[in-house]
């Protein structure tokens, strides 16, 4: 399966929000509800952060939000903190018990 | 609290088997219930799954890598490790363990902190 696309990098100023975008395909995305996404610092592992496209665990801040539309997921951080900038990478259920990421995108807080 | 580990070399040579064991601690694999992965990051690129197991033993691989991959569960130990041979250079990344805790569906819920392996002569 190919990787899921998403932007390489966006930006935005403290108090903003700002959405990343993980385009799929009807194969993956498009057709399963569950899609994961993870915040990654600059040496350190992934924090997930959304789960089943829109529900966050535990100790994560209502600031960040998932939603889905067709082939399309997106992650959505509003009121952006100096904190969240990071990597952020999407990951979809593909079928048949198998996983694909997206390639990650670089969000910087201006 | 589950904590993962992994450990294994460092630096393999091209066309040698990369082989990575990630010891789990907190809980126990054999209770069941997750499925335990292997996910790379080449340097400066995004995450790449590599492939899950299950305490069963029922595995599931990325189909870029299948023909080189192997992963398998230790339970008396409670680690899984992973094999990939034939590497090369593309190969080189941070490998990291991690706990799927929804089953299969890709919830990574607790991870290693990740280990480099570098393939190079």
């Amino acid at each position: 399966q190919s990787a899921l696309t998403q932007p390489a990098s966006v930006s935005g100023s403290p108090g903003q929000s700002i959405t990343i975008s993980c385009t799929g395909t009807s194969s993956d995305v498009g057709s399963y509800k569950h899609v994961s996404w993870y915040q990654q610092h600059p040496g350190k592992a992934p924090k997930l952060m959304i789960y089943e496209g829109s529900k966050r665990p535990s100790g994560v801040s209502n600031r960040f939000s998932g939603s889905k539309s067709g082939n399309t997921a997106s992650l959505t951080i509003s009121g952006l903190q100096a904190e969240d900038e990071a990597d952020y990478h999407c990951c979809s259920y593909a079928g048949s018990s198998t996983l694909v990421f997206g390639g990650g995108t670089k969000l910087t807080v201006l | 609290q589950v904590q993962l580990q992994e450990s294994g070399p460092g630096l393999v040579k091209p066309s040698q088997t990369l082989s990575l064991t990630c010891t789990v601690s907190g809980g126990s694999i054999s209770r069941g219930g997750y499925y335990w992965s292997w996910i790379r990051q080449r340097p400066g690129k995004g995450l790449e799954w590599i492939g899950h197991i299950y305490y069963s033993g029922s595995t599931y691989y990325n189909a870029s890598l299948k023909s080189r991959v192997t992963i398998s569960v230790d339970m008396s130990k409670n680690q899984f490790s992973l094999k990939l041979t034939s590497v090369t250079a593309a190969d080189t990344a941070v490998y990291y363990c991690a706990r799927d805790g929804s089953s299969y569906y890709g919830y990574f819920d607790y991870w290693g902190q990740g280990t480099l392996v570098t393939v190079s002569s």
